[in-house]
C-alpha cells in the first residue's frame, strides 16, 4: 500500500518563476493537507482540501499561492513568481474520510529559490 | 495563533537510557499526535491519542494525553541509535477543520 507520494523531491527555481508541487494521497484517502516547514521549525498548516473543494485555506499566503485537488489526478500546490522567502520544505498529508484527525505525511518537496 | 511548546530544543542521551519529552499548550486539543522526522524525510506518525488521560504504547514508545487536554508526553525506553531524529508533537483543536498545530520539535541524539 503506497504512502503519500510527493514530487518532485527537490525543486530549484529562480526568482519570478513558478513552482508546482504535486501530491498523490494514500489510496482511499480523500482529504489532503499542505504544510510548510522552515529550517529548525515545526510544520505550519497552509491548506486543507477535499476532492474539488478547498475546505480551509487559512494558512495560505493571500498572494501567489494556490492549491487544488481535482476530481482526477494529484493535488497541486502552485507558487507563482517565487521569491527567496518561499524556500522551504513543503509537505503533503492525507487522511481517510471519517478519520480526519490522523494524518499521514509524504517525504516532502524541498524548494530552493535562487 | 495557537502554539505548542516543546523544550528543550535538543536532548542527548546514552544508548539504553529512557527519555521523556513533554508538549504543552495554552489551548485545549481534542487529538494529540507524535511524529518522528529523519533528515530529508517527512514526519512519520508514531502514536495518536484521542481521549484525555489516554495512555498508549507502540513498542518502546509510550505516550499520554494529559487530563487537562493541554499537554502530552512521549516516553522512549531503552533507546537505540536509530531513535535519533526530530520528535514533533501535534495537536488538533476542536472544530479546527482538521488542521494540525505542530511544536518546533526536539532533536534527539543517542550516544552509542
Amino acid at each position: 500500500n503506497a504512502g503519500v507520494m510527493q514530487n518532485p523531491r527537490h525543486l530549484v527555481r529562480r526568482r519570478g518563476q513558478e513552482a508546482r508541487l504535486r501530491c498523490s494521497p494514500m489510496k482511499g484517502h480523500s482529504h489532503v493537507y499542505w504544510y510548510r516547514q522552515l529550517p529548525e521549525e515545526g510544520l505550519k498548516f497552509m491548506v486543507y482540501l477535499q476532492k474539488e473543494n478547498i475546505i480551509d485555506e487559512s494558512g495560505m499566503p493571500k498572494e501567489r499561492f494556490s492549491a487544488e485537488f481535482p476530481k482526477e489526478g494529484p493535488s497541486i500546490l502552485r507558487i507563482q513568481q517565487v521569491v527567496r522567502g518561499d524556500s522551504a520544505a513543503y509537505f503533503c498529508a492525507s487522511s481517510p474520510a471519517g478519520r480526519v484527525n490522523i494524518q499521514y505525511f509524504g517525504a516532502g518537496t524541498r524548494l530552493s529559490v535562487l | 495563533g495557537q502554539q505548542l511548546n516543546q523544550s528543550p530544543q535538543s536532548m542527548f542521551i546514552q544508548e539504553g537510557e529512557d527519555v521523556s519529552m513533554n508538549c504543552t499548550s495554552s489551548s485545549i486539543f481534542n487529538t494529540w499526535l507524535w511524529y518522528k522526522q529523519d533528515p530529508g524525510e517527512g514526519p512519520v506518525l508514531l502514536i495518536a491519542l484521542y481521549k484525555a488521560g489516554e495512555l498508549t504504547s507502540n513498542g518502546r514508545l509510550t505516550a499520554q494525553f494529559g487530563i487537562t487536554r493541554k499537554d502530552s508526553f512521549l516516553n522512549i525506553s531503552a533507546s537505540i541509535p536509530s531513535d535519533v531524529g526530530i520528535y514533533f508533537c501535534a495537536g488538533q483543536l476542536t472544530g479546527a477543520n482538521s488542521k494540525l498545530t505542530f511544536g518546533k520539535g526536539i532533536t534527539l541524539s543517542v550516544r552509542p
